[in-house]
């Protein structure tokens, strides 16, 4: 099915470093969100965006909805070890429902104490 | 408030067997999906139900079916599993059932192992 292009697909970071990642569409979405999963868990939801250009922060987390309306980044400042797990964006396609929300491949995350 | 609880968190299958999967949301909310998720393959949307009825299906066979009761708990089953079938099936719920969804919330999944 459709997916949006989620980047990196993996990083290896050092404790204490700042984390960027991005998703990227070819459709415009009016709702982004940015869940978190740990191995053997269900996604856990970090921040949730619902209009262009907001910034929106959670402690140490920071996500943007792009102007264009299609793309976001999630910011991670200061990473813990705490912070491995996989992320995944979401969008919501444009007047669609839950079903129309699309979700990245996502983007593990390794930190090194 | 308790979270999306799912019901078996794991289980063992054959092929040509089927198996029905539980979701209770949280309370209060009405609007529950079903997702598959497979490492090769991602989240992959199932359906959607509010009130009872199906809102949405994403594009899985119809030996993928479900269904919402009164209370919102929702199941899921899977007739004439195949091996592809093993998946992670996740439930999650929302606090809106019209228009753009919003905050969508997880349940710890339940693992399916076809063998």
């Amino acid at each position: 099915g459709q997916q949006l292009n989620q980047s990196p697909q993996s990083m290896f970071i050092q404790e204490g470093e700042d984390v960027s990642m991005n998703c990227t569409s070819s459709s415009i979405f009016n709702t982004w969100l940015w869940y978190k999963q740990d191995p053997g868990e269900g996604p856990v939801l970090l921040i949730a965006l619902y209009k262009a250009g907001e910034l929106t922060s959670n402690g140490r987390l920071t996500a943007q909805f792009g102007i264009t309306r299609k793309d976001s980044f999630l910011n991670i400042s200061a990473s813990i070890p705490s912070d491995v797990g996989i992320y995944f964006c979401a969008g919501l396609n444009y007047g669609g429902s839950q079903g129309n929300l699309i979700f990245g491949k996502g983007t593990k995350l390794s930190v090194k104490p | 408030k308790a979270g999306v609880t799912q019901t078996p968190r794991y289980l063992i299958k054959t092929r040509g067997q089927q198996v029905t999967l539980s979701c209770s949301p949280i309370s209060g909310h009405r609007s529950v999906s079903w997702y598959q998720q497979t490492p090769g393959q991602g989240l992959q949307f199932l359906f959607e139900y509010f009130s009872e009825t199906q809102r949405n299906k994403g594009n899985f066979p119809g030996r993928f079916s479900g269904r919402q009761f009164s209370n919102s708990r929702s199941e899921m089953n899977v007739s004439t599993l195949e091996l592809g079938d093993s998946a992670l099936y996740l439930c999650a719920s929302s606090p809106r059932g019209q228009g753009a969804a919003r905050e969508l919330f997880f349940g710890e999944g339940s693992r399916l192992t076809v063998l």
